[in-house]
């Protein structure tokens, strides 16, 4: 099973609009990263929020994180064209003393003109 | 800086061949890492390497993959013999520490095993 799942799989919404993906994830956490990855290239990273943090801003992107449920958010706010992407979140683990880091399946976000 | 490099971005290759996957990690960064990306499975991590060390190759699918990192600057993910389940997009990730903060990843090697 997934460590990190994000939910919804698939997100289509009108420019301008905000658009809210969600990630939940199964073991303690050091750190949640979200990453975009645009069709046909590497993913980019967006954002850290550290397991002692409950809130971030960058620009238009605003995460949440919520230790006691496992869960985060990522919101974009004004939604361009540009904002077609996957969003992948991913956290970081430690597994027999080694951290390694695991992504989820991504959900993939249409904005329509 | 150019960012993380790979090569070939493309490569199509018969059943049984070798195929050597090849990326060049940021200057500075100490810390590489291999994925393997397919619309089944996700993106996995498949090797990773710290000072150029392997500090975890769990991923690895089999014995017919392998990862090298001779010097700092240098890695090479190679499949021999080549399988048609091995198609996949391969990328290259590098970050300053392994303390997994940011992780700059390379365009990426679309893999197509006939």
């Amino acid at each position: 099973s997934q460590q990190g799942e994000e939910d919804p799989q698939a997100l289509s919404i009108q420019e301008g609009e905000n658009a809210t993906m969600n990630c939940s994830y199964k073991t303690s956490i050091n750190n949640l990263q979200w990453y975009r990855q645009n069709s046909g290239r590497g993913l980019v990273h967006l954002i850290l929020i550290r397991s002692n943090e409950r809130e971030k801003h960058s620009g238009r992107l605003r995460v949440t994180l919520d230790t006691s449920k496992k869960s985060s958010s990522l919101l974009i706010t004004a939604s361009r064209a540009a904002d077609t992407a996957s969003y992948f979140c991913a956290t970081v683990i430690i597994i027999q003393g080694a951290q390694k880091l695991v992504f989820g399946q991504g959900t993939r976000l249409t904005i329509n003109p | 800086d150019a960012g993380v490099i790979q090569s070939p971005r493309h490569e199509v290759t018969e059943m049984g061949q070798e195929v050597t996957l090849r990326c060049k990690p940021i200057s500075g960064h100490n810390s590489l890492f291999w994925y393997r990306q397919t619309m089944m499975r996700g993106l996995e991590l498949l090797i990773y390497f710290n000072n150029n060390v392997p500090i975890d190759d769990s991923g690895m699918p089999e014995d017919r993959f392998s990862a090298k990192m001779p010097n700092a600057s240098f890695s090479t993910l190679k499949i021999q013999p080549s399988e048609p389940r091995d198609s996949a997009v391969y990328f290259c990730a590098s970050s300053k520490t392994l303390t997994y903060n940011e992780q700059f990843f390379g365009p990426g090697t679309r893999l197509t095993v006939l």
